[in-house]
């Protein structure tokens, strides 16, 4: 089983649709959870962190469900700049954790 | 703040030959960096984590005598490809932990785009 799953995508919706992505991850131990965005041939750059309470920030609202070992990832009102690929990135136990990247799932938006 | 640059972000070079790539902190002092790879349509996968001062841990499967890396500053690490061949082209991207920082907190590099022929 992969560390870190999600779905590859493309997910391709129009600007003003809402759409979510899932992910699950094997580490049971994993405390740390969070979403990052990928431009094509760029570096990731964080989106936001996931909380086991959820937490939401603007159009973008995350889901942690520990007992299911799933995190999601909900985009509201989506823009034609969302396009990208979406990692779903989970830590190990404690400190400098490493970071283990999902594939990530590729967002396009149509105008 | 926290921003991490790499140099080059793309280079080419012959089979056989050496490549370094540089990664550095410009603003915040970075204990730890982190050393990825990332091959077209795949997830980055963590190389190597480098301590300012002491040698770098390894990932499995990962050639510590084909990918040399020096972190000599708490500025600055250094990953050098020995001898590439067309299968090391990749992205390869480096992150930082800020000093004093939350554990998990990495900011990324802009990446190096490697390409052997």
């Amino acid at each position: 089983r992969k560390e870190v799953e999600q779905d590859p995508g493309p997910f391709n919706v129009p600007e003003g649709a809402t759409v979510a992505f899932n992910c699950t991850y094997s580490n049971s131990a994993s405390q740390s959870f969070f979403w990052y965005r990928q431009d094509c041939r760029k570096e990731p750059k964080l989106l936001m962190s996931v909380y086991s309470s959820g937490n939401e920030d603007g159009r973008f609202t995350a889901q942690l469900n520990r007992a299911s070992q799933y995190i999601s990832l909900l985009i509201r009102d989506s823009k034609l700049s969302d396009s990208a690929t979406y990692l779903c990135v989970v830590t190990g136990e404690t400190g400098y954790s490493t970071l283990t990247f999902g594939k990530g799932t590729m967002l396009l938006v149509s105008p | 703040g926290a921003v991490v640059s790499q140099h080059p972000s793309r280079v080419i070079c012959k089979s056989g030959t050496s490549v370094k790539i540089e990664c550095r902190s410009l603003d915040f002092q970075a204990t730890t960096m982190f050393w990825y790879r990332q091959f077209p349509k795949q997830s980055l996968m963590l190389m190597a984590t480098s301590n300012e001062g002491s040698k770098a841990t390894y990932e499995q499967g990962v050639e510590k005598d084909k990918f040399l890396i020096n972190h000599a500053s708490l500025t600055l690490s250094t990953l050098t490809v020995t001898s590439a061949h067309p299968e090391d082209s990749s992205f390869y991207i480096c992150s930082a932990g800020i000093r004093g920082g939350a554990g998990h907190e990495q900011y990324f590099g802009p990446g190096t785009r490697l390409t052997v022929t």
